[in-house]
């Protein structure tokens, strides 16, 4: 089983549309989680951490759920220029080991 | 400025060649990283170092080879590569507390020819 998965997709969505994204972790220590976002061809760029309470920014809203060791990521009123690949990360308790998953490519269309 | 700058963008090499990936960190963190990414996979670690300390070397093969000569600089010296090593190459840094998060440099694309 991997460590971190996630749904490859593509989600091909109409621009207005509310999508959401699921992502699964396999270890119990693991202790910070996070999602990334990475265009073609460039770098990660931290979308949002997510915290046990859940947290909202914007548009975008995640949620842990540690009970079943998910997270997840909601995007409401899509935007074309949210087509990317959103990548789920896990921090393992206090450690270096940042574990990514292959990411879920997200295409808005107009 | 970056926080994170990452050169060059885009290198080309042969595989008898030797060429180097550098990285510089403008955030004050205590921690640096190599990534690979290659298609369809995940972000593979490569090596972390902190405070200028080698922590963990995911048994790279040793045509790579890293250098931190400060905490705000990190090197990766590439030499006799092969085709598979063709890959996005990501450098980033963060605090050493753990739970903290990862910002990236641009990334270098590497074809080896």
């Amino acid at each position: 089983r991997k460590e971190v998965e996630q749904d490859p997709g593509p989600f091909n969505v109409p621009e207005g549309a509310t999508v959401a994204f699921n992502c699964t972790y396999s270890n119990s220590a693991s202790q910070s989680f996070f999602w990334y976002r990475q265009d073609c061809r460039k770098e990660p760029k931290l979308l949002m951490s997510v915290y046990s309470s859940g947290n909202e920014d914007g548009r975008f809203t995640a949620q842990l759920n540690r009970a079943s060791q998910y997270i997840s990521l909601l995007i409401r009123d899509s935007k074309l220029s949210d087509s990317a690949t959103y990548l789920c990360v896990v921090n393992l308790s206090g450690t270096y080991k940042y574990i990514f998953g292959t990411g879920t490519r997200l295409k808005v269309l107009a | 400025e970056t926080g994170v700058t990452q050169t060059p963008r885009h290198l080309v090499m042969g595989m008898t060649n030797k060429k180097s990936l550098k990285c510089e960190q403008h955030l004050g963190h205590n921690a640096m990283y190599w990534y690979k990414q290659s298609a369809k996979k995940p972000l593979e670690l490569m090596f972390v170092y902190s405070l200028e300390e080698r922590v963990e070397n995911n048994s790279v093969p040793s045509r790579f080879s890293p250098e931190c000569p400060n905490s705000s600089h990190l090197f990766l010296h590439l030499h006799t590569l092969q085709p598979e090593d063709s890959a996005l190459y990501l450098c980033a840094s963060s605090q050493w507390t753990g739970n903290e998060k990862l910002f990236f440099g641009s990334g270098t694309q590497l074809s080896v020819l």
